[in-house]
């Protein structure tokens, strides 16, 4: 059973159209939850963590929240550049030092 | 500064070789860790290191070994691996243990078995 389900798998925009990526998640006790940026071939790009339902961080055009089964990633006005891959991940309840990612969502932002 | 290294950014290698990747990071977290990510897939954990101390083996085959010389330094020493193991390789290391910190990321290395 998935811990960590990102929807939509793949999300085309045309620039300047904000949209909202999501996050659930089901397990119990949050430690945590991330969201990376990844582009095609290079590492994952750390870009928020959350710990509380109500929590909200913003970077740029893109902002988190946190409810207590889900995170939404905002994107307001995206530009071409904000193209990549996002995904999210959450602490492991069971296992000190491990964290689960979802599969991600591919966002491809159209000039 | 949130930087870690890692070397080679490519490897081609046959399956009878033996390689090591490298990973490097001086922001004084005491956790690293090795993931494989195939294309279009999450990074998926193959091993963590806490304290310079191996903590999870995601029950890797041994072809694959890893090594913590001291708290800056990852190793993933390569041996007889087969073409399904072709993929990227990610380091990672975040600040502590066991109150899942953020992880920060290598650029990964390209690793490609013939």
């Amino acid at each position: 059973e998935d811990q960590v389900t990102q929807s939509p798998e793949a999300l085309r925009l045309q620039e300047g159209e904000s949209s909202s990526l999501n996050c659930s998640y089901t397990v119990s006790g949050l430690r945590g939850l991330f969201w990376y940026r990844q582009d095609p071939g290079k590492g994952p790009e750390f870009l928020f963590t959350l710990y509380s339902a109500g929590e909200e961080k913003e970077k740029e055009r893109l902002k988190a929240t946190l409810t207590k089964k889900e995170s939404f990633l905002h994107i307001t006005a995206p530009k071409p550049e904000d193209s990549a891959t996002y995904l999210c991940a959450v602490g492991d309840p069971n296992r000190d030092d491990k964290i689960i990612f979802g599969k991600g969502t591919r966002l491809h932002i159209l000039p | 500064d949130t930087e870690v290294t890692q070397t080679p950014k490519h490897l081609v290698m046959g399956m009878t070789n033996k390689k090591s990747l490298k990973c490097e990071q001086h922001m004084g977290h005491r956790a690293m860790y090795w993931y494989k990510q195939k294309a279009k897939k999450p990074p998926e954990l193959m091993f963590v290191y806490s304290y310079e101390k191996l903590s999870i083996n995601e029950s890797v085959p041994s072809r694959f070994s890893p090594e913590c010389p001291n708290s800056s330094l990852l190793n993933l020493h390569l041996h007889a691996l087969q073409p399904e193991d072709s993929a990227l390789y990610l380091c990672a290391s975040s600040l502590g243990t066991g109150d899942n910190t953020e992880a920060f990321f290598g650029q990964g290395t390209r690793l490609t078995v013939v």
